[in-house]
């Protein structure tokens, strides 16, 4: 079963509009941590936000916010004000329990394609 | 520029030959990671360094791949005998010891194009 499903390969959104992305995942471990990053055209991976599954409060980064719903396991990404340089592709990510090697490393989603309209 | 650095950022090879990719990590962070990028995919685990030693190795991972990281600082991923599927883009990631929310900072990969 897939760890993390994005289930909008595309989203189209107004500029100055909110858009929200949805991402939902599976894992049995109490502690992990869900994470969206964005990834322009030109291929880095930029570090969006961040929710632990303790936290009882909804992540918020200036413009991004998370709605974590935790019994329906979903993350989703909220960018409120869409901005022309918001256009890229965006992935949501699960960090869970360490394997033992200290790797925690991060599982991420087929990713949502974002494109901002003037 | 302290960020997560990658070599060479575009190579297009012949099937068969061996590549090798660089990265060079933020110079405090211990932690080191490769991921392969295929198109309208995610970002898949390849595998993670802590400092020298190579502890995780996704199944992903071929006979044919090989990373090295000496003195836990840059990192090299190799690989043989290249063949098409191999095409990706391939990702390193770093983060510091003991950070809080497991963040983990990319480079801007490097795209491989095995013809």
């Amino acid at each position: 079963a897939q760890k993390i499903t994005q289930t909008q390969p595309g989203m189209f959104v107004q500029e100055k509009e909110a858009v929200t992305l949805d991402c939902t995942y599976d894992t049995s471990d109490p502690s992990y941590g869900l994470f969206w990053y964005k990834q322009p055209s030109s291929g880095e991976m930029i570090f969006l936000i961040y929710q632990g599954s303790y936290d009882q409060q909804n992540a918020t980064e200036g413009r991004y916010s998370l709605n974590f719903q935790k019994a329906r396991k979903s993350a989703n990404l909220v960018i409120s004000a869409s901005q022309l340089g918001d256009s890229a592709m965006y992935f949501c990510a699960m960090r869970e329990a360490d394997s033992g090697a200290g790797s925690y490393q991060l599982t991420f989603g087929k990713g949502t394609k974002l494109s901002v309209i003037p | 520029d302290t960020g997560v650095s990658q070599n060479p950022r575009h190579k297009i090879t012949k099937r068969g030959q061996n590549v090798t990719f660089r990265c060079d990590p933020i110079s405090e962070h211990n932690r080191l990671y490769w991921y392969r990028q295929t198109l309208g995919q995610g970002p898949e685990f390849l595998t993670y360094f802590q400092n020298e030693a190579q502890l995780e190795k996704s199944r992903l991972l071929s006979d044919r791949f090989s990373a090295e990281r000496p003195k836990g600082s840059f990192s090299t991923l190799e690989i043989q005998r290249t063949e098409q599927g191999d095409s990706a883009m391939y990702l390193c990631a770093s983060s510091p010891r003991g950070q809080g929310t497991g963040e983990l900072f990319f480079g801007e990969g490097s795209r491989l194009t095995v013809l």
